[in-house]
């Protein structure tokens, strides 16, 4: 079965950059893409980008470039990172994969809270 | 503001029929595949229906789902109490981006 497990700071102070990792396990993290979502309490999902394991990157035009994901295809692992944080980054954030850059996201993770506060 | 459109929320009796609808554009709901997640609070999403009416394997038929045009809909039949949840339509757009709805609050009264 496959599994998705997020992990990294709990808190991040703005301005400073938010770093996350997605470790896959029961299944190989080639041939599907991965990407990461988010979603701010109480309110609906936002898409932030996706990786394909070849590291090909596409991401949300709206997060003005803030955004980079990376893939360690070694460790079965993939990255966010987004920097220049406001309080408005503050958001439950899950990593998924979905077979093409089509949105059907079969695995999620738990999507664990960051906040982004001083 | 979502990209997708969809009502707040929608409720109904135990057994009835709730229809949730997607509207969406050209350039997404219009050209590309629609997919409905159901998110009850405190857990992560969960994928239901994909390519626009394609059931998940483990998903009740009670729920279906169809697009026409620029828009789509997931019919829930039967409504159960544990179908109370957040129910989320996401598609991609041509503009290179995946876009959701808002999402729809379902109350089984």
């Amino acid at each position: 079965q496959v599994q998705l497990q997020e992990s990294g700071p709990g808190l991040v102070e703005p301005s400073e950059t938010l770093s996350l990792t997605c470790t896959v396990s029961g299944g190989s993290i080639s041939n599907y893409y991965w990407s990461w979502i988010r979603q701010p309490p109480g309110k609906g999902l936002e898409w932030i980008g996706y990786v394909y394991y070849t590291r090909t990157t596409k991401y949300n035009p709206s997060l003005k470039s803030r955004a980079t994901i990376s893939i360690d295809t070694s460790k079965n692992q993939f990255s966010l990172r987004l920097n220049s944080v406001t309080a408005a980054d503050t958001a439950f954030y899950y990593c998924a994969r979905s077979n093409g850059y089509n949105p059907a996201f079969h695995y999620w993770g738990q999507g664990p809270l960051v906040t982004v506060s001083s | 503001q979502s990209v997708l459109t969809q009502a707040s929320s929608a409720s109904g009796t135990p057994g009835q029929r709730v229809i949730i609808s997607c509207s969406g554009s050209s350039s997404n709901v219009g050209s590309n595949t629609v997919n409905w997640y159901q998110q009850v609070p405190g857990m992560a999403p969960k994928l239901l229906i994909y390519s626009n009416d394609q059931r998940l394997s483990g998903v009740p038929d009670r729920f279906s789902a169809s697009k026409s045009g620029s828009s789509a809909s997931l019919a829930i039949s039967g409504l159960q109490s544990d179908d109370e949840a957040h129910y989320f339509c996401a598609s991609w757009d041509d503009s290179l981006n995946v876009v959701f709805g808002g999402g729809t609050k379902v109350t089984v009264l």
